[in-house]
């Protein structure tokens, strides 16, 4: 089963920031937080991911609580295509483990 | 440099027939990670493969298996085809085994009917 909780869907008018939440409330100290989106009837498209600090590139921030128990990825301003479902997804790496999906959260930007 | 490329894109079949799908990853990557993705029912991992060998498998029925060559290409197979199999398949390539960090080719649509 997934370790993350998502809320199902959200709204973002365009050109304003989407704040995606996901609760990791059970990750380990060796987990990282990974974010990927799937547009439709795409493959999914690695985000962004992190262990502890905020971390920030081209498409998205990543905000994770101190105690790593929930995180927000930041789309700083949604344009149409951003449209997709956005999935969170916890993983150690170093056990060799694959990636566990959930449901994600369908994000739907609004002109 | 190029993508994940997966063929063919769209595919359909008759119930009991079988089916391969090949799957090319980026290059120098040496996993190659397989997902069935069907409405409602997210992505479910079918196994990888990394250097030719199956690293990790899913919970799914024998009927599927896959291959990994020398050059890293890999391939699906599904045999006796069930309407179920209907889905999504995609693959995955990263650098290592298990990482984080995947690029997924736009995958391949069966349809059996």
């Amino acid at each position: 089963d997934a370790k993350t909780t998502q809320p199902p869907s959200m709204d973002c008018a365009e050109g304003r920031a989407a704040n995606l939440p996901c609760n990791h409330s059970t990750i380990s100290g060796n987990e990282y937080v990974y974010w990927y989106r799937q547009i439709h009837s795409q493959g999914p498209q690695y985000i962004i991911h992190g262990l502890k600090n905020n971390e920030t590139n081209e498409m998205a921030s990543l905000i994770i609580t101190e105690d790593r128990k929930s995180s927000t990825l930041i789309l700083p301003h949604a344009t149409l295509r951003d449209t997709a479902v956005y999935y969170c997804i916890v993983h150690n790496a170093g056990n060799n483990r694959k990636l566990i999906w959930g449901l994600g959260t369908s994000l739907a930007v609004n002109p | 440099k190029a993508g994940v490329t997966q063929t063919p894109r769209y595919l359909i079949k008759t119930r009991g027939q079988q089916v391969t799908l090949s799957c090319s990853p980026i290059s120098g990557h040496r996993s190659v990670s397989w997902y069935q993705q069907t409405p409602g029912q997210g992505l479910q991992f079918l196994f990888e493969y990394f250097s030719e060998t199956q690293r990790n498998k899913g919970n799914f029925p024998g009927r599927f298996s896959g291959r990994q060559f020398s050059n890293s290409r890999s391939e699906m197979n599904v045999s006796t085809l069930e309407l179920g199999d209907s889905a999504l398949y995609l693959c995955a390539s990263s650098t290592g085994i298990g990482g984080g960090e995947a690029f997924f080719g736009q995958g391949t649509r069966l349809t059996v009917v």
